[in-house]
């Protein structure tokens, strides 16, 4: 059973770094068939995906184009789970954010995200 | 502005049959059979309901059921229940710059 377990503070001045933790348990972030994502979602905006990072005999990262200057997502195989950074926030970036696995076909596609964290509200205000 | 167009709302009465349509393009509907459907209940997570346009994940009930034409796919909900009520989201598998966009979400009233 995959359960993804988030972590980090809910309230970010303008201009900090938001930075987000999520623990997975019943799978492994280094997974050669599993992919770690980050999303958000706000009235103004809806569901976005923000990002993932995934392994296959070595370790990629896709962006966002929306957030591509801005954020890093990394694994950390010694604690298997994998985290958000978002430097120089706005108030825009106010958000729920989650984790979700995302699963891939024979083609390294992802193709639906099957398992997500409970999310982690963030407000960014001074 | 969400890349895929769904209905804002739809409603239906316990008992009957509902269908909540996801229009894209063929850079992510049309072009590929990756189509997924999420339920999200107030203040929760979405859960998968529909993956591969129609499959659905172990647990989940056979009343939800989903299907594509061209560059529309729809999640169709048969003997609404009471807990059906939640907002419905679609998603996609993309060519584009991002592997997965989304629908802006219908609310599902059961009346």
């Amino acid at each position: 059973q995959v359960e993804l377990q988030q972590s980090g503070p809910g309230l970010v001045k303008p201009s900090q770094t938001l930075s987000l933790t999520c623990a997975i348990s019943g799978d492994s972030v280094s997974s050669n068939s599993a992919g770690w994502n980050w999303l958000r979602q706000s009235p103004s905006r809806g569901l976005e995906w923000l990002g993932r990072t995934y392994f296959r005999s070595k370790w990629y990262n896709d962006y966002a184009i929306s957030v591509k200057s801005r954020i890093t997502i990394n694994p950390d195989t010694s604690k298997n789970r994998f985290s958000l950074q978002l430097n120089s926030v706005t108030p825009e970036d106010t958000a729920v954010y989650y984790c979700a696995r995302g699963v891939y076909n024979w083609n390294n596609q992802m193709t639906c995200l099957d398992h997500w964290g409970q999310g982690t509200l963030v407000t960014v205000s001074s | 502005q969400s890349a895929l167009t769904q209905p804002a709302s739809v409603s239906g009465s316990p008992g009957q049959s509902i269908t909540v349509s996801c229009t894209g393009t063929s850079s992510d509907v049309g072009g590929y059979n990756y189509v997924s459907w999420y339920q999200q209940h107030p203040g929760k997570a979405p859960q998968l309901m529909i993956y591969d346009v129609s499959h659905r994940p172990s647990g989940i009930s056979n009343r939800f059921s989903g299907s594509k034409s061209d560059n529309t796919a729809s999640l169709t909900i048969s003997g609404l229940q009471a807990e059906d009520e939640a907002d419905y989201y679609c998603s996609s598998y993309s060519s584009s710059s991002t592997p997965v966009v989304f629908g802006g979400g219908t609310k599902l009233t059961v009346l």
